[in-house]
């Protein structure tokens, strides 16, 4: 049982390329999010899928764009990344949109020069 | 609106001496509250959760917490830090669906010798 994981661990992107995170969870969780990290600030939610087939945006969407492939499996992309999008991705996953408890992945530290 | 305060942004303590992180929180509704851990390079790990059930609440690795409604507070402790307790941690409410989790900005604990 691995829980959320979530490809690639580090990544570095040049201005203006695109590159997606991948995030999947095993335990058959309908809910998923994505959030950034960034320092002093807290974590912030980018988007989520309170269940499969349905996105929505959270506190900082601009610049992102998801997919909830299927129950086990949500996409972040960034179609023209920018410096000011280095961050650290975390995906989170729950039981429900209504279980307040959310189980987190290990991050996807990315940087854009 | 929810928001949550951790007062602290970094808190230094010796091996064997006890821990206080504090945390206060505002919300409209009744609130679940969270801490959660995170360790250099990892994920999240959830310490504790209050759910309008008792107000002290017992985590993982000794930690506890005490919801108390007239302070607004959840503050953080344990009797007897260890080094494997340092790591940057997050109080977190929740007074809706799981979409509006709101972090405070993290305390980073020291464990020295």
């Amino acid at each position: 049982n691995a829980g959320v994981t979530q490809t690639p661990k580090f990544q570095v992107l040049k201005t203006g390329q695109s590159m997606t995170l991948q995030c999947a969870q095993d335990m058959n969780h309908n809910s998923m999010y994505w959030y950034r990290q960034d320092p002093g600030m807290g974590l912030r939610l980018i988007y989520y899928s309170a269940s499969e087939g349905t996105t929505d945006k959270g506190e900082v969407p601009n610049g992102y764009n998801v997919s909830r492939l299927n129950k086990r499996e949500f996409s972040l992309r960034l179609e023209s990344a920018a410096p000011s999008q280095t961050s650290v991705y975390f995906c989170a996953s729950s039981e429900a949109a209504d279980t307040r408890e959310q189980y987190f992945g290990p991050g996807t530290r990315l940087t854009v020069t | 609106a929810q928001s949550v305060t951790q007062l602290d942004s970094h808190v230094s303590v010796s091996e064997g001496t006890p821990v206080l992180l504090r945390c206060n929180y505002s919300s409209s509704y009744s609130p679940s509250l969270f801490w959660y851990v995170q360790h250099p390079n990892k994920g999240l790990q959830l310490l504790l959760k209050y759910t309008s059930a008792a107000t002290l609440v017992k985590g993982i690795n000794g930690f506890e917490a005490e919801f108390k409604k007239s302070e607004t507070s959840f503050h953080l402790t344990k009797p007897s830090a260890h080094m494997s307790d340092a790591a940057e941690y997050f109080c977190v409410v929740n007074t809706g669906t799981a979409s509006k989790l709101t972090f405070g900005t993290g305390t980073r604990l020291q464990v020295t010798l």
